[in-house]
């Protein structure tokens, strides 16, 4: 499969402790998102790289929330100091940014539950 | 006049039946628009996408319908199959954006 990977697919913590998700992008794509998706509501942007550099940042995304993509391919996404409101789904999607479209695919997402 | 589809939260279809899903958009500038299906736990799944230049497009048993006058997009589904019943996003792409915004999803469910 060559789609978008992420890792874990679920996470229980207990409020205060720290997370950290991988997500693999779909081989060549030069761009990755970062969403947060709450029960019953579609996917909300968090942040946004081209290659390794970081380019947007959501006003969601508090200094609590760290996102790096190093060499350009994997991204992590931190969570310091959880909080039961960061319980969600946490999605990753990746795109080329060339003569086409620029489509997003998702991948399976990373379900987390703050206890 | 030209009647503007309703979002609806839900919607239930026989199988077989064609469905048709409406979505308004919110930004004028947005020039491309894609909708997503999400099977309960998985990630959105790319359906068709379509581009403000278009009115348009056909895929496999689906076609995507643009209305900018009035900011209208709809999905349609020929002959719903249970394996379609699912979550549907719309979502938009304002010029020279990067992100997507999504709406707020509609359910179908389809009968046997």
């Amino acid at each position: 499969d060559t789609g978008v990977s992420q890792d874990p697919r679920h996470k229980i913590t207990k409020r205060g402790q720290n997370v950290t998700f991988r997500c693999d992008p779909i081989s060549e794509h030069n761009r990755l998102y970062w969403y947060r998706q709450t029960l019953g509501q579609g996917p909300e942007f968090l942040t946004y790289f081209q290659n390794e550099a970081q380019l947007e940042k959501s006003r969601l995304l508090s200094d609590r929330f760290s996102a790096e993509r190093p060499k350009g391919s994997f991204s992590t996404l931190e969570i310091q100091r959880t909080e039961q409101g960061d319980s969600a789904m946490y999605l990753c999607a990746s795109s080329f940014a060339g003569k086409g479209t620029d489509t997003q695919y998702f991948g399976p997402g990373t379900r987390l539950t703050v206890l | 006049g030209e009647s503007v589809g309703l979002h609806l939260p839900t919607l239930s279809v026989q199988e077989g039946d064609n469905s048709i899903i409406n979505c308004a958009y919110s930004n004028s500038a947005s020039d491309y628009f894609i909708w997503y299906k999400q099977e309960s736990g998985k990630g959105p799944q790319f359906i068709i996408d379509i581009r403000s230049n278009m009115d348009k497009r056909q895929g496999q048993r689906v076609t995507v319908l643009l209305n900018k006058t009035v900011k209208h997009l709809s999905l349609q589904i020929a002959a719903t199959q249970p394996g379609d019943s699912a979550v549907y996003f719309c979502a938009e792409r304002g010029g020279g954006d990067y992100k997507l915004s999504f709406g707020a999803g509609t359910t179908v469910t389809v009968r046997a």
